[in-house]
């Protein structure tokens, strides 16, 4: 099973601030995926990035909010801009093992937003 | 358009015993998969089991086991033999193909089931 890491575990900010938070994963992979988890709340796709080219935003997220990088196959960051307390959330970053039909997330980044 | 229902907020269990918690989906996609993740309160999310949907039989993984009853349109999680550190939110999600017909990992999320387990 794939083994990701993010940085920073968890981070509090100051509302107007941006924030990077940076997914490694210990092999290559294709596809990565950005989640945010509001308080209390269930699961959601931000993004889908892809090495090489733009990622791909679902609805409601827009790349200006969340501008993402994807260099190589096994690294990838998500930038929260502009940060309001809405924001504070946990982003998680998930990748697909196709091959045995699993799918792994990161231990979370838990972003506070005063 | 995909959908996961879990319809209990929170189950409580003795230690030791079975519990179940429930699932419905909603896709109009032949081919899908099914999964449950633990979120434990350091919110994590930790791959539990899976299940496909031309998988012929029942899912299992340890003390997991997925009750998968295609034509209800449902996957329930059964924990078996529960223990203290199984108390955790249950999510449970669905990931269909896209549009080429491989599967990119865009899992679609249940609101959750918060477990308790009592000593």
């Amino acid at each position: 099973s794939a083994v990701i890491s993010q940085k920073p575990s968890r981070d509090i900010c100051q509302r107007g601030t941006s924030l990077t938070i940076q997914c490694q994963v210990d092999s290559q992979v294709t596809m990565m995926f950005w989640y945010r988890q509001q308080p209390g709340q269930s699961l959601t796709l931000i993004a889908t990035a892809n090495q090489g080219s733009e990622a791909t935003y679902e609805s409601g997220f827009v790349i200006d909010k969340f501008p993402i990088s994807r260099p190589n196959l096994t690294f990838s960051t998500l930038t929260v801009s502009n940060m309001s307390p809405e924001d504070s959330s946990i982003y998680l970053c998930s990748v697909e093992d196709a091959l045995h039909n699993e799918q792994f997330f990161g231990p979370g980044t838990r972003l506070t937003v005063l | 358009a995909q959908k996961i229902t879990q319809t209990q907020p929170g189950m409580f269990v003795q230690e030791k015993e079975a519990v179940t918690l429930d699932c419905t989906y909603d896709t109009s996609d032949p081919s899908y998969g099914l999964f449950w993740y633990k979120q434990p309160s350091s919110g994590e999310m930790i791959f539990l089991i899976y299940q496909g949907s031309y998988d012929q039989q029942n899912a299992t993984e340890g003390r997991y086991s997925l009750n998968f009853q295609k034509a209800r349109k449902s996957a329930n999680l059964v924990i078996s033999a529960s223990q203290l550190g199984d108390s955790a939110m249950y999510f449970c999600a669905m990931r269909v193909p896209n549009a080429g017909g491989t599967s990119y990992g865009k899992l679609t999320f249940g609101q959750g089931t918060i477990l308790t387990v009592h000593p």
